[in-house]
């Protein structure tokens, strides 16, 4: 079955570091890749996507390529800032199971400042 | 942009009551919409996909007597949870899409349930 493997946190780490939550993935076909952000008491909002191999979704400074070749969609952030603190989820979703999500177990991201 | 509204937010009531809990799409219509458990500290868990004027299809081991799902139109469905008992306080949240495809997931803000 298909599956989602994070990195286990929390990460903590100073205001302006570099930020990686890295992700896997197990897929019998050829998934849509998410990550998602949670912040506190809130529900999760779609931070960035890929639909294909090699693609790279960005937003708000963050950035994942789809790798296929190593099933991975790692998140990246050039210098975080203490409002990044938040819980991100790696999430796929099968072409043939639409909207089905497949989440990784989250990741807590502490920024201090 | 499209948003989803899920109410009520929080809950807290004694063991055995049941509590109905409402997710809305609001400008935009949705003929699926799902609802995700979320323990403490943990993932999401799928629960079931509410599809509108049919059956609810529900994930293996989730209880179909336990969490009713309803989706009565394209911009509700309602879960409610029967009887309810301390083990099953959570955080429950819904989910849907506009269209078709690879489109993402826009959720809700979440019900924090609570048993006593």
């Amino acid at each position: 079955g298909n599956s989602v493997t994070q990195m286990e946190g929390p990460v903590t780490l100073s205001e302006e570091a570099f930020l990686t939550i890295n992700c896997t993935y197990t897929a019998t076909g050829y998934p849509s890749l998410f990550w998602y952000v949670q912040y506190p008491g809130e529900g999760l909002q779609l931070l960035l996507k890929a639909t294909k191999a090699d693609d790279k979704g960005s937003n708000k400074g963050f950035e994942a390529t789809y790798r296929k070749e190593t099933t991975s969609f790692h998140l990246e952030k050039g210098s975080v800032q203490v409002s990044d603190s938040a819980v991100y989820f790696c999430a796929l979703s099968e072409a043939d199971s639409w909207g089905k999500l497949q989440f990784g177990a989250g990741t807590q991201v502490v920024v201090t400042p | 942009g499209a948003v989803v509204s899920q109410h009520p937010s929080r809950v807290i009531c004694k063991s055995g009551t049941s509590v109905k809990i409402e997710c809305r799409s609001l400008d935009f219509q949705a003929t699926t919409m799902f609802w995700y458990r979320q323990f403490p500290k943990k993932s999401l868990m799928l629960m079931a996909t509410s599809n509108e004027g049919s059956k609810a299809t529900y994930e293996q081991g989730v209880e179909k007597d336990k969490f009713l799902i309803n989706h009565a139109s394209l911009t509700l469905s309602t879960l409610t949870v029967t009887s309810a008992h301390p083990e099953d306080s959570s955080f429950y949240i819904c989910s849907a899409a506009e269209g078709t495809g690879s489109q993402p997931q826009h959720f809700g803000d979440g019900t924090r349930l609570s048993i006593l």
